[in-house]
């Protein structure tokens, strides 16, 4: 699982209220990425990061933000919780030149 | 937009047999790749094949790749219940190996 957590695991929260997601990684690797699972969407890239403090939009990046403090934490906030964000987020980390890339084990999360 | 569509969406076969699955893209690509998904968990990569190859095997795993026609196809030979799972093709492109796209998937059950 190249040393991937996710916290919390499963959360319910109720609309508007911020949400903050955390990534963790033992490994050192300079790229992770936050993604999205809906029925019906598959996996879609909400932000990704390539270093410390530099991240970029993903396909869906429209309410949540990203933070990279260390090199082994990535931080995904919704600012305001809509229940269009209800779903499963899950990190990844990225081998830097082939880029296959390592998830872990998803939180889910229900916004009422 | 996504871009690799894998097909069928879903397929349902007997133990023992063979199980194929297609992926088309839009794009150039450097690397294809494939992952699994059991229920509730993250996604694990399968097996990457370069632009320049054109079949690689792993295991009970045989994967092509036609970049004329801009499709692989995986398959899986001598199924077993454990092969259960969503499968996945992703793909790079334009923005590099380090940033995937990855298609809806196919949802492989293998009945006893």
């Amino acid at each position: 699982d190249a040393g991937i957590t996710q916290s919390p695991r499963h959360k319910v929260t109720e609309t508007g209220t911020p949400v903050t997601l955390r990534c963790h990684q033992t490994e050192n690797h300079r790229y992770m990425y936050w993604y999205r699972q809906d029925p019906g969407h598959g996996l879609r890239l909400i932000h990704y990061s390539y270093g410390v403090k530099d991240t970029d939009k993903g396909e869906v990046s429209d309410g949540y933000s990203v933070s990279r403090s260390k090199t082994e934490d990535f931080l995904l906030t919704l600012e305001s919780a809509t229940s269009s964000q209800t779903s499963v987020y899950f990190c990844a980390i990225s081998v830097e030149g082939v880029g296959t890339q390592y998830f872990g084990p998803g939180t889910r999360l229900l916004v009422l | 937009s996504q871009q690799g569509e894998e097909d069928p969406q879903a397929l349902s076969i007997q133990e023992g047999e063979n199980a194929t699955m297609n992926c088309s893209y839009k794009t150039s690509i450097n690397n294809l790749q494939w992952y699994r998904q059991n229920s509730g968990r993250g996604l694990v990569h399968l097996i990457l094949i370069r632009s320049n190859e054109r079949e690689k095997h792993s295991g009970r795993l045989r994967v092509t790749l036609d970049t004329s026609k801009k499709s692989s196809s995986l398959l899986i030979t001598a199924s077993r219940a454990a092969d259960t799972a969503s499968y996945f093709c992703a793909t790079d492109g334009a923005e590099g190996a380090q940033k995937l796209v990855f298609g809806q998937g196919t949802r492989l059950t293998i009945n006893p």
